[in-house]
Formats: structure tokens, C-alpha cells, sequence
């Protein structure tokens, strides 16, 4: 048990639906991350939000649209998305992105399915 | 990029055997951390070496760093088939934003 939990563990959807996965920590840490993992690649960079303002966002399409309501949870909404955006979603979350040699914290992930 | 690279991509060893994976980078970093990941799972932390420290030991991990180089190394000694696992390195910068590469899948057979 990390700290971070997510939900839900696995999801599959079609094309036109809409979902969200929620993440939530308990450490009381100040920054969060959504990352994608899909086989053989690096572990994509996302989303990172700093006490609730988003600061990065890597070139994600719009059809992920995250959203932080306060520092504890995370969530990223889905709608329209491809068959190529299967994968695990990871969550983590880390005391700050203005804190120095701190670690990074992950949830068990989502394992999405597009079909 | 300022994601790392890891080597080698598949590492299969025999129980008892040490087992070594490197890293590479690109950029100036603050710390470069390793993490292990169960498969389809989350990362766990292992151990985190700041960009002044050359050295690193954690119970059975060592870790060296070398900043001319921009490499880590990652190693076991006396692997038990429950390292079984990908490792991955993290590279952080000023933001303290994670950069992971593709990680080395590490195989220890009993």
C-alpha cells in the first residue's frame, strides 16, 4: 500500500463512451501526475499539477482532460478515445514539484481497454 | 528527451547470480532515481542518488552514478526469483518532474 489509490483497477470502453479514473492520495503530498504506461515504451508524462494548478501538460490530446479539486484528488476524464489509448494509466503524487530529491509515489494503475 | 534509457531491454539470471542494468540520460539532473515495477502494477521505489553522490547502498542494491558519463547503474546481488520484476530509472529535474525510460525486464529463474 502506497498512499495512492486508484479507481477503477480495470475499465474497458468503446469509442463513444465517456469515463473517468479517479485517483486519490493520502500522504498529503502537494503534487500529482497521471502518466501513461504502453508496452514497450517509456513511461509517458502526462499531466502534472502543483497544489492543485496544472503545470505541465505534455502534448496530450484533447480527449484526456484532467482535473484537480484539491491537492488529495486527481482525476482524468475520458470521451472519444482510440484503440491506440489502451494502456496503464498511472497515478503518483510527490510532496511538491518545488521539493528537491523527493520520490514519487504510484498507484496500482488502470488498465484501460478502447475497443 | 529527458527520459532515460535503460540497458539491457531483458535481463534473465540465475537464482543466487548478481544481476546489473544501466541507465543513460541526456540532461543536467538533480537526483536520478530506480524503481520497480511488478507486472502491471505500479512503481515502487528502491533508491534515490543525488547528482553529487557517486555511490549508493540500499541492503542488497547498489547503485553508482556517473554525471560526466549522464549513466546509472542498478545491481543485485544475490537475486531471488521475487526480483523478478522491470526496474526503471528516473531521471528529476529542477521542477522535480519524473522522467522514466523503458525500463529492463529482469528475470530471475529459481
Amino acid at each position: 500500500e502506497t498512499g495512492v489509490t486508484q479507481t477503477p483497477r480495470h475499465l474497458v470502453m468503446g469509442m463513444t463512451n465517456k469515463k473517468s479514473l479517479k485517483c486519490e492520495q493520502h500522504l498529503g503530498h502537494n503534487a500529482m501526475y497521471w502518466y501513461k504506461q504502453s508496452a514497450k515504451k517509456p513511461l509517458e508524462l502526462m499531466f502534472v499539477y502543483n497544489f492543485k494548478e496544472q503545470t505541465e501538460n505534455n502534448s496530450v490530446p484533447s480527449r484526456f482532460s484532467p482535473e484537480c479539486p484539491n491537492s488529495s484528488h486527481l482525476f482524468l476524464h475520458l470521451h472519444t478515445l482510440q484503440p491506440e489509448d489502451s494502456a496503464l494509466y498511472l497515478c503518483a503524487s510527490s510532496p511538491g514539484t518545488g521539493a528537491i530529491n523527493t520520490e514519487a509515489f504510484f498507484g496500482q494503475g488502470t488498465r484501460l481497454t478502447v475497443v | 528527451s529527458q527520459q532515460g534509457e535503460e540497458d539491457p531491454q531483458a535481463l534473465s539470471i540465475q537464482e543466487g547470480e548478481n544481476a546489473t542494468m544501466n541507465c543513460s540520460y541526456k540532461t543536467s539532473i538533480n537526483n536520478l532515481q530506480w524503481y520497480r515495477q511488478n507486472s502491471g502494477r505500479g512503481l515502487v521505489h528502491l533508491i534515490l542518488i543525488r547528482s553529487n553522490e557517486r555511490e549508493k547502498h540500499s541492503g542488497r542494491l547498489r547503485v553508482t552514478l556517473d554525471t560526466s558519463k549522464k549513466s546509472s547503474s542498478l545491481l543485485i546481488t544475490a537475486s531471488r526469483a521475487a526480483d523478478t520484476a522491470s526496474y526503471f530509472c528516473a531521471t528529476t529535474n529542477t521542477g522535480n518532474q519524473f522522467y522514466f525510460g523503458t525500463g529492463t525486464s529482469l528475470t530471475v529463474i529459481p
